[in-house]
């Protein structure tokens, strides 16, 4: 099972760029890299997912090197509504793998006036 | 409008009580999940529906009993639940093509549950 890593929490201003990192060491070969945003007593949103390189979407980018075994996530110039929770997983090709994902505490970015 | 939609939002219950949460998709969707979240913890997968056919069940206790009538209908039945169950409970669908291609989930907003 392919655990993450991301850090608890981040802060920033709005208009800035905000790069969120997370670490998947154990990522399986028919893993996909998925972020998932949350806000307070609201189900997660799908934001973006990708396997490799860079994939570019109208809110994110997820930029995911060679070896796989990280990506990270990039919100250009965030709003005070991104404050919110992010969670990366890995995994999750079909609902038969998507049962094994395993969700962390994800990074809870505080955007700031 | 997510797609997903759960009823009711809000529910509070005795410990000897019965209820229902209710979860429909309107996305087209043949996987169906039920996912509990509690404060300060990660989501916790508690069933998984593929074509109408449980497909996991992840050690939730008794007291607790899902339902998939059809693809776009997700039930979890409740009876004597305990202080320790209150929670945010949240139903997800997603596509499952088992081809390899992957399919993120679509969640609802869920049903907060208080156990008094």
């Amino acid at each position: 099972l392919a655990k993450t890593t991301q850090p608890i929490s981040m802060d920033s201003y709005e208009g800035q760029e905000v790069n969120i990192t997370c670490s998947h060491n154990n990522i399986a070969t028919n893993d996909y890299i998925t972020w998932y945003q949350q806000f307070p007593s609201q189900g997660p949103r799908f934001i973006i997912q990708g396997y490799k390189t860079k994939v570019t979407n109208e809110v994110a980018s997820l930029f995911i090197p060679a070896d796989r075994k990280s990506s990270t996530l990039s919100l250009p110039r965030v709003s005070l509504s991104d404050t919110a929770v992010y969670y990366c997983l890995v995994g999750g090709d079909n609902a038969g793998n998507n049962r094994k994902l395993i969700w962390g505490l994800g990074t809870s970015l505080a955007v700031n006036p | 409008e997510t797609g997903v939609t759960q009823t009711p939002r809000h529910l509070v219950m005795g410990m000897t009580n019965k209820k229902s949460l209710k979860c429909e998709q309107h996305l087209g969707h043949n996987a169906m999940y039920w996912y509990k979240q509690s404060a300060k913890k990660p989501l916790e997968l508690m069933f998984v529906y593929s074509l109408e056919e449980r497909v996991e069940n992840n050690s939730v206790p008794s007291r607790f009993s899902p339902e998939c009538p059809n693809s776009s209908h997700l039930f979890l039945h409740l009876h004597t639940l305990q202080p320790e169950d209150s929670a945010l409970y949240l139903c997800a669908s997603s596509q499952d093509r088992g081809t390899g291609a992957a399919q993120p989930q679509h969640f609802g907003d869920g049903t907060r549950l208080s156990i008094l």
